[in-house]
């Protein structure tokens, strides 16, 4: 139990595309989802929390009109990367949470290049 | 600012030998500690999560112990296989912090058979 899926796992886009990036748990209810991101040999960061049905928290120093965060469903979070730039190229990776339990769940990340 | 450090960075064991890496977490605020285990291009399984101080869990051949007043927790894995291979990270939980987890560096483990 407690899967959580993530796509794409890469991609590659030119500088001032959009991409979107889709998280979704398979066999339970995802309250809250978390959106991370990770530079080579740092930890991760967290950019920001949502809640379904309600807009995400981001984190200080996270544009969100960049970084565009939705959960409108307890199963599905997507996050849209807008206008990206070659120094938006990282790791992404998706976390859920069920109500107050405390696991969070991880998709298996996305990278995401940006040439 | 909340600090989580994990010692050490890398490890290389023979298969069979058991091991143990630290994680060290500002004790102040303490709520609970995670430790997650990420092998490549796999998404981190959740190991551990916990919340008292002298508490002990146990999974398998990997244990975990937690001291909330100095602020570290001892990761130990027994009889270490190569399918042990994994980066384990430590998050911290504390209630001061915006209520998230901070998270450490990991420490890379390679079990050679």
């Amino acid at each position: 139990g407690a899967v959580v899926s993530q796509h794409p796992s890469w991609v590659i886009c030119k500088s001032g595309t959009s991409v979107k990036i889709e998280c979704r748990s398979l066999d339970f209810q995802a309250t809250t989802m978390f959106w991370y991101r990770q530079f080579p040999k740092q930890s991760l960061m967290l950019m920001a929390t949502s809640n379904e049905g309600s807009k995400a928290t981001y984190e200080q120093g996270v544009e969100k009109d960049k970084f565009l965060i939705n959960h409108a469903s307890l199963t599905l979070s997507t996050l849209t990367v807008t206008s990206a730039h070659p120094e938006d190229s990282s790791f992404y990776i998706c976390s859920a949470r069920e109500g107050t339990r405390r696991e969070q769940y991880f998709g298996p990340g996305t990278r995401l290049t940006v040439t | 600012i909340l600090n989580v450090e994990q010692s050490p960075q890398s490890l290389h064991v023979q298969e069979g030998d058991s091991t143990n890496f630290t994680c060290s977490f500002p004790s102040s605020n303490f709520y609970a500690l995670h430790w997650y285990r990420w092998e490549t291009a796999k998404s981190p399984e959740a190991l551990f999560v916990m919340t008292l101080n002298g508490d002990e869990k146990k999974k398998g051949r990997i244990s975990a112990t937690l001291n909330t007043k100095e602020g570290y927790s001892y990761l130990y894995i027994k009889g270490s296989q190569p399918e042990d291979s994994a980066t384990y990270l430590c998050a911290s939980y504390n209630a001061g912090n915006n209520r998230k987890l901070i998270w450490g560096l990991g420490t890379s483990l390679a079990v050679n058979p």
